[in-house]
């Protein structure tokens, strides 16, 4: 059964800084992995989607790294703004039954301070 | 891009009563539609697959007579929620594939039910 986790639960850092979300898996038998944002009371905006056969993608200011074998991908936030206080998914596209769905982790809730 | 459309984005109904939820898509025909529900400071649990022109698929401890699904056309999908009570007060989103691109899901904006 796969299973998402992520840390930490809440982070606070200052405006101008860079930061890293981690996230981890238990089956690395996964499609895909995708990183969401979602605002307080708000539906999930998708930031990067990484394929299994990636190691990393690229948006702007924001880098998601896989890594299959251990079971890891990290989310990091380069020059973080006010802007970016979100709370931010970790979710793993797995073989679940008959077909695959997305497994979401609790998420990071992040806190830029200006 | 694709777009899911949720409706509505909020309600509050009275203990008993049923409740249903629209989700749409707007650009792509999606024979597969998801439904998750999310409690505060929780992840998002998938609850069913809602599949075009046939009954949907269940995750364990989810109540199919509750929690009704219909997947009538290519572009609805909605989801009842049968004499509701405060526990199931919640944030349900849905999500979509469109078929044309590698992305596999799009996300609504979610509804937040509240069960008074």
């Amino acid at each position: 059964k796969q299973e998402v986790t992520q840390i930490p639960a809440a982070l606070s850092v200052p405006e101008g800084e860079n930061l890293v979300l981690n996230c981890s898996f238990t089956d690395s038998a996964i499609y895909n992995l995708q990183w969401f944002r979602q605002d307080p009371g708000k539906g999930l905006t998708s930031l990067l989607l990484i394929q299994s056969s990636q190691r990393e993608q690229t948006s702007g200011r924001l880098n998601a790294s896989l890594d299959k074998s251990s079971g890891r991908s990290t989310l990091y936030i380069a020059a973080s703004q006010p802007g970016d206080s979100a709370t931010y998914l970790c979710a793993a596209w797995s073989k679940v039954g008959s077909q695959g769905n997305l497994i979401f982790g609790k998420g990071t809730k992040l806190s830029v301070k200006p | 891009g694709a777009v899911v459309s949720q409706h509505p984005s909020r309600v509050i109904c009275k203990s008993g009563t049923s409740v249903k939820i629209e989700c749409r898509s707007l650009d792509f025909q999606a024979t597969t539609m998801f439904w998750y529900r999310q409690f505060p400071k929780q992840s998002l649990m998938l609850m069913a697959t809602s599949n075009e022109g046939s009954k949907a698929t269940y995750e364990q401890g989810v109540e199919k007579d509750k929690f009704l699904i219909n997947h009538a056309s290519l572009t609805l999908s909605t989801l009842t929620v049968t004499s509701a009570h405060p526990e199931d007060s919640s944030f349900y989103i849905c999500s979509a594939r469109d078929p044309r691109d590698n992305s596999p899901l799009h996300f609504g904006n979610g509804t937040r039910l509240t069960v008074t």
